[in-house]
């Protein structure tokens, strides 16, 4: 149930754009993303709605796909802070709001 | 940034020990959430809660229990810890659906 993420690391030079995928085998309410720098707690990043409302971060956009159940996040114009762990975190509807997390995608950003 | 503090923060404990990690929430958040964090695995919900005294089973829950008899505290005790529950776990809270979660800083807990 733990949704997928791909790729599961990526490399990028400063500038440079990357793209983050998320995929569930369930249908999705909201999916959320988020960053972890190493040795600290994850930080919230955005979190999109179905019917495509967005909220979170200016510096970054996703999107996402409620037929696919699937989301993107899209990097542009890299920099070195961006680098850390990026999870995407996803809800599937249901009082109890739980929130399920994938397994993670590492993002190095080199000079 | 939310107030969520998480203790203790490093942990080494024997096998066969029980083991409680504290998750204290000081922004009246009903949703609490306990995590794990290993290598290749991301983050796996333990369990969860979605209100006093109501919790639920996440994806690894076997040899964990939960309680919550406050709003602002939620106890992951592991009831006889064994070396594959050595892991960083993180506690999340949050105020509702559709709101993002914040994070605790972790607690390091080593099983010998």
């Amino acid at each position: 149930q733990q949704p997928v993420q791909s790729p599961q690391a990526v490399i990028l030079r400063e500038g440079e754009d990357a793209v983050i995928n998320c995929s569930s085998s369930k249908a999705l309410y909201s999916v959320h993303w988020y960053r972890q720098k190493h040795g600290e707690a994850p930080v919230f990043l955005m979190i999109l709605l179905k019917g495509g409302e967005q909220k979170g971060h200016d510096k970054i956009s996703a999107s996402f796909n409620e037929k696919k159940q699937q989301s993107s996040l899209y990097l542009t114009a890299s920099q070195l802070s961006y680098s850390g762990t990026y999870f995407c975190g996803t809800e599937h509807g249901g009082a109890t709001n739980k929130l399920i997390f994938g397994t993670g995608t590492l993002l190095a950003v080199q000079p | 940034d939310a107030g969520i503090t998480q203790s203790p923060r490093h942990k080494v404990t024997e096998t066969g020990t029980p083991v409680t990690l504290r998750c204290h929430q000081t922004e009246n958040h009903r949703y609490m959430y306990w995590y794990r964090q290993d290598p290749g695995h991301g983050l796996r919900l333990i369990h969860y809660s979605y209100g006093v005294k109501d919790t639920d089973k996440g994806e690894v829950s076997d040899g964990y229990s939960v309680s919550r008899s406050k709003t602002e505290d939620f106890l992951l005790t592991l009831e006889s810890a064994t070396s594959s529950q050595t892991s960083v776990y993180f506690c999340a809270s949050r105020g509702g659906a559709n709101t993002e979660a914040f994070f605790g800083q972790g607690t390091r807990l080593t099983v010998v």
